[in-house]
């Protein structure tokens, strides 16, 4: 089962674009990189998911290596709402589970 | 409005009292899920369920049991075994079958298990 890596911590300037980085060596070809934030005491929230091709929502952007060991989480435009647990996962897709690892923590500062 | 409710927040029982933990979704999804979170860390996988009366252990299940007698609904029970249940409990659904591997999954608020 295909496992990720996140830094532990992470700053960045509130209006700057926050690019979070995950590696997912492992990856199988059917598995998905979903990508969720929790803030704290509060349920997950799911912010945006890929398989090969670089995706874009309202939320964020999702880029993935062309050898998909590695992809990179784009908030374009952070706030001091963004600061939050980000996490980089894995769809174990023979039966739809995910792996979950321990995930970045996001600081916005003023 | 659609969602997927955990019942109740916070939860205070004695040791080695069976406690049970309440979710009920009504997205009309197939899959549904417990984990387990410890301070500072990442989600870990109780149990889950593909369908109706059936389910798989996930990879902490021991002192756990849960059911799936209707769709909507996937209670949690916390029994006497686990040795440290102290710790908070998310129930998260998802479409399953065969297009479950291309969708989200959705979570529930929590609920904070205190073991005294």
């Amino acid at each position: 089962d295909a496992k990720t890596t996140q830094p532990t911590s992470m700053d960045c300037a509130e209006g700057r674009a926050a690019n979070l980085p995950c590696n997912h060596s492992t990856i199988s070809g059917n598995e998905y990189v979903y990508w969720y934030r929790q803030i704290h005491s509060q349920g997950p929230q799911y912010i945006i998911h890929g398989l090969k091709n670089n995706e874009t929502n309202e939320m964020a952007s999702l880029i993935i290596t062309e050898d998909r060991k590695s992809s990179t989480l784009i908030l374009p435009h952070a706030t001091l709402r963004d600061t939050a647990v980000y996490y980089c996962i894995v769809s174990r897709d023979s039966n739809y589970q995910l792996i979950w690892g321990a995930g970045t923590k996001l600081i916005i500062k003023p | 409005d659609g969602g997927i409710t955990q019942s109740p927040k916070y939860l205070f029982r004695k040791e080695g009292q069976n406690v049970t933990l309440s979710c009920e979704q009504n997205l009309n999804h197939d899959a549904m899920y417990w984990y387990r979170q410890d301070p500072g860390q990442g989600l870990r996988l109780i149990y889950y369920s593909q369908i109706v009366n059936d389910f798989q252990k996930g990879d902490i299940a021991e002192g756990y049991s849960v059911s799936r007698e209707k769709k909507e609904s996937f209670p949690l029970t916390v029994t006497s075994a686990q040795k440290n249940p102290t710790a908070f409990y998310l129930c998260a659904s998802r479409v399953g079958g065969p297009a479950g591997g291309n969708t989200e999954a959705f979570f529930g608020q929590g609920t904070r298990l205190t073991v005294v």
